[in-house]
């Protein structure tokens, strides 16, 4: 089945590092892939739309410039969280979703990642 | 994107059959319903999904009746494990941003 891999899978960092997290298509291409964020006991929260050569799109509230998204290819995405501070910890998944497969395929999430920040 | 709403939480015991009923009252022609299961500090992982009238596979089944209005998510004989938040998401296809928007799901909490 359809595998979307993160990493890392958890980050521990000091308050003003910026971090990078990546989300790849194990096996299959993604045009498209999501960001969430969810904090504990809460539902996940779509940050913003990853779009394979061109910006991403992002949600009413979301800082594009503390938030940065790369979708260079069709398997890999990168979100960076600029200058993180300690609210900007969070469980952080992706998702993708394989277009080639037909338009009603359901989208695979990555096993998110634990960013800490102290 | 049609907007879900299902019970917070269920309790259940191991061996029975959980039913875990989603309503989506302005759902669009083209939207399909699919269903996620999420355990702690893990990404969703899809269950099943589907249009109309009943969906099966070896996890679960999706009934869904004539007017889309609403959806069912059973699960047959129910284990320790399957305790986790069950996600309900209408999903718009079509195009590239099929985006997912969670809602608040349900946490089913299995005992022995």
């Amino acid at each position: 089945g359809a595998v979307v891999s993160q990493h890392p899978s958890w980050v521990i960092c000091k308050s003003g590092t910026s971090v990078k997290i990546e989300c790849r298509s194990l096996d299959f291409q993604a045009t498209t892939m999501f960001w969430y964020r969810q904090f504990p006991k809460q539902s996940l929260m779509l940050m913003a739309t990853s779009n394979e050569g061109s910006k991403a799109t992002y949600e009413q509230g979301v800082e594009k410039d503390k938030f940065l998204i790369n979708h260079a290819s069709l398997t890999l995405s990168t979100l960076t969280v600029t200058s993180a501070h300690p609210e900007d910890s969070s469980f952080y998944i992706c998702s993708a979703r394989d277009f080639r497969s037909g338009v009603n395929q359901p989208q695979h999430f990555g096993d998110g990642t634990r960013l800490s920040i102290l | 994107l049609a907007k879900t709403t299902q019970p917070i939480s269920m309790d259940s015991y191991e061996g029975q059959e959980v039913n875990i009923t989603c309503s989506h009252n302005n759902i669009a022609t083209n939207d399909y319903i699919t269903w996620y299961q999420q355990f702690p500090s893990q990404g969703p992982r899809f269950i099943i999904q589907g249009y109309k009238t009943k969906v099966t596979n070896e996890v679960a089944s999706l009934f869904i009746p004539a007017d889309r209005k609403s959806s069912t998510l059973s699960l047959p004989r129910v284990s320790l494990s399957d305790t986790a938040v069950y996600y309900c998401l209408s999903p718009l296809y079509g195009g590239a941003t099929n985006k997912l928007i969670f809602g608040t799901g349900t946490l089913l909490a299995v005992q022995p």
